[in-house]
């Protein structure tokens, strides 16, 4: 079936550094999605990418989609205490035949050092 | 306010014992995932449904049971035959269910808070 890695699993950064995590689909994607979970809470949304070699900004957030639409990356320029969280990508697949399914990845789970 | 509502947050079952975890949303989203989460393994997928009364399984099926009766509610059964239940459950809804387009508009999943579930 569909598998979505993301590396690297944990990521510990000085405040202020960069952070980027990285995430590779088995299969060409629809689309992928990003999510943060803050310790103890659960995934919330945090953006969508459908088109080939598309990148999104989100203030301090950068997005990419590549080229052949089976990997993705985020990045974070200089990193703040509230940037604590684990970030999932999604992969979105349709089949075609009515079926739509997201398969997230393990995570990257980021610990900001004041 | 909409949302969506999962209870209860914190549940223990002795093991052996069927437990049911609640999902609903008033969202009207047509579809409905659940999820399991632990350390380190992200999130998996147990079971969905893009339509009332369709369900299909996902890739960790085995032990779980679910119903779509209704649009608002995806109940999740964790029977006795899984033999690790201990973990935390997301349940999740997004606007799209059975005719996607290939974009995945509206395919953002919006999740509940959580159960915890302990066997103990």
């Amino acid at each position: 079936g569909q598998q979505v890695m993301q590396i690297p699993q944990y990521q510990h950064v000085q405040e202020g550094e960069d952070f980027t995590t990285y995430c590779n689909s088995s299969t060409t994607l629809s689309n992928i999605q990003w999510y943060k979970q803050r310790p103890g809470g659960h995934p919330v949304f945090l953006i969508q990418l459908v088109k080939s070699g598309e990148v999104k900004k989100q203030k301090r957030l950068t997005f990419q989609f590549g080229e052949a639409k089976k990997n993705s990356s985020l990045h974070i320029t200089a990193t703040q205490t509230t940037d604590v969280g684990t970030y999932f990508c999604a992969g979105g697949l349709y089949s075609g035949a009515g079926s739509y399914q997201l398969t997230f990845g393990k995570g990257t789970k980021l610990s900001v050092i004041p | 306010d909409g949302g969506i509502t999962q209870s209860p947050k914190y549940l223990f079952r002795k093991e052996g014992q069927n437990v049911t975890l609640s999902c609903e949303q008033n969202l009207n989203h047509d579809a409905m995932y659940w999820y399991r989460q632990d350390p380190g393994q992200g999130l998996r997928l147990i079971y969905y449904s893009q339509i009332v009364n369709d369900f299909q399984k996902g890739d960790i099926a085995e032990g779980y049971s679910v119903s779509r009766e209704k649009k608002e509610s995806f109940p999740l059964t964790v029977t006795s035959a899984q033999k690790n239940p201990t973990a935390f459950y997301l349940c999740a809804s997004s606007k799209e269910g059975q005719h996607e387009i290939p974009s995945g508009r509206n395919t953002e999943a919006f999740f509940g808070q959580g159960t915890r579930l302990t066997v103990v």
